[in-house]
């Protein structure tokens, strides 16, 4: 089934060890989503590409980066983790032509991030 | 700035009742709404949609009305089953070439009792 993945599902890294969140999708959409999630609260918009181009959300801290080597797979790097970057992580995709969508965005599983 | 609020973060129901889930919105540009429905260790799946130009939309036990005057929306669920214990987003995207970004609210976890 096509669908979006999201590796690992659990991940615990140490305060300030950079850390690499994967996200792969089969629906050859062009528009990938990361969405930071804590506890209780609604999920934030970090950043999407639209195809190649990247579209960082203006209160997305500058220790958040991501990359997209192609259509398929697009990368969470966060450079020096601090305690409370421990949150879900949500990979989503859309598909949007022409600056429209109609379409509602696709979720993977997510990757439930712990510092320590 | 939260501009998509669900401003009861529980509801408990019998099952077979009706669940009735709130959604409220303060950007007029917002002109289509979502609901997501997410269970424990998955990620949110798309439940059911509306267009600004519609007031309602029914998709099998679950509908949604949109209110555009009082900047509401609500999920009916009729009947509730106990698999439909989950928490449940409302999400809403503006009009403009950045319609395709998501706003969503903080959910609301529904517990269907049997």
């Amino acid at each position: 089934d096509a669908m979006v993945i999201q590796n690992p599902r659990y991940q615990v890294t140490q305060f300030g060890k950079p850390v690499t969140l994967s996200c792969s999708q089969t629906l050859n959409h062009n528009v990938m989503y990361w969405y930071q999630q804590k506890s209780s609260q609604a999920p934030k918009l970090l950043f999407h590409y639209y195809d190649k181009d990247f579209n960082n959300e203006a209160d997305t801290p500058d220790n958040f980066q991501s990359r997209r080597p192609n259509t398929s797979f697009c990368f969470l790097d966060i450079r020096s983790p601090g305690l409370g970057d421990t949150a879900m992580y949500l990979c989503a995709t859309s598909r949007v032509r022409w600056g429209r969508s109609n379409a509602e965005a696709f979720f993977g599983q997510g990757t439930r991030l712990t510092v320590v | 700035d939260q501009q998509v609020k669900q401003n009861s973060p529980s509801l408990s129901v019998q099952e077979g009742r009706i669940s009735i889930l709130n959604c409220d919105y303060t950007n007029s540009m917002f002109d289509y709404f979502l609901w997501y429905k997410k269970y424990p260790a998955e990620g949110p799946t798309f439940l059911i949609s509306i267009s600004s130009i519609k007031d309602k939309n029914e998709d099998g036990r679950f509908t949604v009305f949109l209110n555009k005057s009082a900047k509401h929306l609500s999920l009916h669920i009729v009947p509730s089953q106990p698999g439909d214990s989950a928490v449940y987003f409302c999400a809403a995207r503006t009009r403009g070439p950045n319609d395709y970004k998501l706003s969503f609210g903080a959910g609301t976890t529904v517990t269907v009792r049997a």
